[in-house]
């Protein structure tokens, strides 16, 4: 059974900082990566897709990277923001396209 | 192209009564998902929809819920008989293939059940 496990649970960083959300996951077997952001009350947002043929993907200051032979992921957030504060979920998709998520990293950026 | 609308928003409903939540997925997406946020915890898979038809139903519980998408019309998220512990966000997404598939998979802004 595929479990995701994001570390850590909660981060807090002063602006300009660069940092890195990880997240692991038990099972190799699956399809695609996928990093979202949750702002509180609101939906989840698609920040990056790895598929599993792939091993890192960038958009702007995000970067993210997947080993899974090693059974990891990380997000790497360059020069970070307060409108960067939000929680940041790690999905792992299952065989019928489910995701399987991670209970999420709550960041906070000071200014 | 709007994205993937949730109604209602917010539902509160007193134990024993029932809550139907609705999802209209992107317009050309004909694969949908349910996933629940309990207070606390990451977001559980629930159900799997395809149109008129229920692909994996392996994260419903057995009792007292049920989804549905028909031809015509949103998919339908059902609880009957509410009680304290379905409190939670109700969240639907869809993609137009199934599954991700190298396709992000686009999430509605949720439905947040109170029972009373």
């Amino acid at each position: 059974k595929q479990e995701v496990t994001q570390i850590p649970a909660a981060l807090s960083v002063p602006e300009g900082e660069n940092l890195v959300l990880n997240c692991s996951f038990t099972d190799s077997a699956i399809y695609n990566l996928q990093w979202f952001r949750q702002d509180p009350g609101k939906g989840l947002t698609s920040l990056l897709l790895i598929q599993s043929s792939q091993r890192e993907q960038t958009s702007g200051r995000l970067n993210a990277s997947l080993d899974k032979s090693s059974g990891r992921s990380t997000l790497y957030i360059a020069a970070s923001q307060p409108g960067d504060s939000a929680t940041y979920l790690c999905a792992g998709e299952g065989s019928q396209g489910n995701l399987i998520f991670g209970k999420g990293t709550k960041l906070s950026v000071k200014p | 192209n709007a994205g993937v609308m949730q109604n209602p928003r917010h539902l509160v409903r007193r134990r024993g009564q029932e809550a139907r939540l609705r999802c209209s997925p992107m317009k050309g997406h004909s694969h949908v998902y349910w996933y629940r946020q309990l207070p606390e915890e990451g977001l559980k898979f629930m159900v799997y929809l395809q149109k008129e038809n229920i692909i994996d139903e392996s994260g419903m519980p057995k009792e007292r819920f049920s989804a549905e998408f028909p031809k015509e019309g949103p998919s339908i998220l059902r609880i009957q008989q509410v009680v304290r512990g379905d409190s939670a966000a109700y969240f639907c997404a869809s993609s137009p293939i199934r599954g991700a598939n190298g396709n992000t998979i686009y999430f509605g802004e949720g439905s947040w059940l109170t029972v009373v």
